[in-house]
Parts: C-alpha cells; structure tokens; sequence
C-alpha cells in the first residue's frame, strides 16, 4: 500500500447506472487528482484539487462529476457513461511542492 | 505544447543484463522534475527514479540510473542486472507547472 486507497477495486455499470469512485489518502498531502487510464494511451489528467478546491477540469464531460469534502478524501461520482468510457481511473496525491505524486491501485471500470 | 515521448512501446531483457529506455521531451521551461515510474501487472503506480532539471548530475537509485541531457530534452532510464521483477510498463513523466505529464510507456519483459 502507497497510502493512497481507492474503492473499488473494479467496477461494472450500464450505461443508465449510477456509482461513485473513491479515495482516500493519509499522508498529509493537499492536492488530489483523478486520472484516466485507457489502454495504449498516456494517462490523462482530469481533475486537480488544491485544498478541496477544484483548480483544474481538463474538458471532462460532465457525466464525471468530482468532490472533494476534505483534503483527504477525493470521489468520482459517475452517471449515464457510455462504452469508450471503460478504463483504469486513478487517483494521486501529493504535497505543495509538487515535487513527487504518489497513486493509488486504481478502479478498473468496464461500462456495458 | 509540453509533451513527452516514449517511442519503444515494447522492450525485453534478459534476466541480469543491462536495458535503456528512452524518453524525450518537449518544454519551455527551465525548472520542472523528471521521473520513471513503473506499473507492473498490479496497476499500481511505483516512483522508480527522480530528477530535478536544475541539477547536472545524474540520479540514481541502486540499479537504476538515468541519463539526463537537458539541452536535448532526453531523459532515459538505465536498469542493471534487470530482475523478473522488473518486467511491467515504464513511464516517463515530468511535472510542470503543478501538472504531472505522462509518455505513452513501454512495456518491459525480463525474460528467464
């Protein structure tokens, strides 16, 4: 373990459900992140929270809705996804200086 | 546009031999952190080596090393005496302006 928990660890939903990402970190770190993780794609950075305040949303559809109550706690909540949205999604943490990341194990959501 | 190449999508070694993965980058910026992290079958996102731009000397991290050339934008990856542990996808990735940018990795294999 990283310090860095995410839940579940995989995740099955239809196109009409709706769920929630989880994670969870204990290191004293204040900014959190969700990433995507496709297959033969780069990671790409979706959302960055600094001091539960959101400070980047890079063109995420709005079907992927955030929410950060405290600096230790960051959720994904999902809601009418389609297919291509089938993926590894991690989470990050780090400190101010923003000098190392560290990650979860991810949820590997499938969409059916 | 600050982007990072990986452009070995595939690698093998045999067990105890050296390998070189490369990584080029593109950025207008002076200061910025470099890294490789490794994610192996498990999904989890491991700090393998990191580097700040501002420094000459090259990190290293017990058997693994790197080779920064700044002027050339090329951050590469040694690994000595490769493991079976070692086989899982390589990536390298820097931090800029508080964003954490990701190649597209390189699938290693450390073969028996």
């Amino acid at each position: 373990e990283t310090g860095v928990t995410q839940t579940p660890r995989h995740l099955v939903m239809g196109m009409t459900n709706k769920k929630s990402l989880k994670c969870e970190q204990h290191l004293g770190h204040n900014a959190m992140y969700w990433y995507k993780q496709s297959a033969k794609k780069p990671l790409e950075l979706m959302f960055v929270y600094n001091f539960k305040e959101q400070t980047e949303n890079n063109s995420v559809p709005s079907r992927f809705s955030p929410e950060c109550p405290n600096s230790s706690h960051l959720f994904l909540h999902l809601h009418t996804l389609q297919p291509e949205d089938s993926a590894l999604y991690l989470c990050a943490s780090s400190l101010p200086d923003r000098s190392s990341y560290t990650f979860g194990s991810g949820t590997r959501l499938t969409v059916v | 546009a600050q982007t990072v190449t990986q452009s070995q999508p595939e690698m093998s070694v045999q067990e105890a031999e050296t390998v070189t993965l490369s990584c080029t980058y593109d950025t207008s910026e002076s200061n910025y952190y470099l890294f490789w992290y490794k994610q192996p079958p498990s999904r989890q996102m491991i700090l393998v080596i990191r580097q700040e731009a501002y420094k000459q000397q090259n990190a290293t991290e017990n058997r693994f090393s790197v080779n920064f050339q700044k002027a050339a934008k090329s951050f590469s990856l040694k690994i000595s005496d490769s493991q079976l542990g070692d086989t899982a996808m390589y990536f390298c990735a820097f931090i800029i302006t508080g964003k954490l940018i990701f190649g597209q990795g390189t699938e290693l294999s450390v073969k028996p």
